[in-house]
């Protein structure tokens, strides 16, 4: 059974860096592509997004300048790091694995809220 | 704004079929396969329709999409109120080179 988490801290200042860390069990981040997708506070689901298999990286142009997507095959784990943050960048954010096609989220982690805030 | 238009809510009574519409574009919805989500209360989202109408294991068959032009549809027939949720429509888009999400239709089951 796959399953994801994330990890990082739950509060971060504003124009600092936000980073998440997702541990993946039960299938090998060498296989299938990983993603991070945001969800805002009472809104909707938001693409930031992919990295590959073999290490590239895929953005949402609206998070380019600020938004890196790393693989660490040797603990199963990929990361996300969000520069600059605001408090618009307060939501959930959550790692999941593309297992269908280029785009369909077939395994999600349960999400970690993260807050921007002084 | 989401790039992918859907009601805000929708609602049915128990035993109802009910159907969640979902517009987009040619370059999103009209040339590339759209998937749905169900998110209940809570909890993250779960895969529940891809590549337009086709179920992952374990999602009942009531459950059903569609996809005509640059609109897609999800249809539950036999509503039960365990499928009260939050339901998005995604596609890839090919001109942000990523899924695009809609805003989400909160469905309730009176």
């Amino acid at each position: 059974q796959v399953q994801l988490q994330e990890s990082g801290p739950g509060l971060v200042k504003p124009s600092e860096a936000l980073s998440l860390t997702c541990s993946v069990s039960g299938d090998s981040v060498s296989s299938y592509y990983w993603g991070w997708i945001r969800q805002p506070p009472g809104k909707g689901l938001e693409w930031i997004g992919h990295i590959f298999y073999s290490g590239s990286t895929n953005y949402n142009p609206s998070f380019k300048s600020r938004v890196t997507i790393s693989l660490d095959t040797s603990k199963n784990q990929f990361s996300l790091k969000l520069s600059s943050v605001t408090a618009a960048d307060t939501a959930v954010y959550y790692c999941a694995r593309v297992g269908v096609g280029r785009d369909g989220f077939d395994v999600w982690g349960q999400g970690t809220m993260v807050t921007v805030s002084s | 704004q989401s790039v992918l238009t859907q009601p805000p809510s929708a609602s049915g009574t128990p035993g109802q079929r009910v159907t969640i519409s979902c517009s987009g574009s040619s370059s999103n919805i009209g040339s590339n396969t759209v998937n749905w989500y169900q998110q209940l209360p809570g909890t993250a989202p779960k895969l529940l329709i891809y590549n337009n109408n086709q179920r992952p294991s374990g999602v009942p068959d009531r459950f059903s999409g569609s996809k005509s032009g640059t609109s897609a549809s999800l249809a539950i027939s036999g509503l039960q109120s365990e499928d009260e949720a939050d339901y998005y429509c995604a596609a890839w888009d090919d001109s942000l080179n990523g899924p695009v999400f809609g805003g989400g239709t909160k469905l309730t089951v009176l």
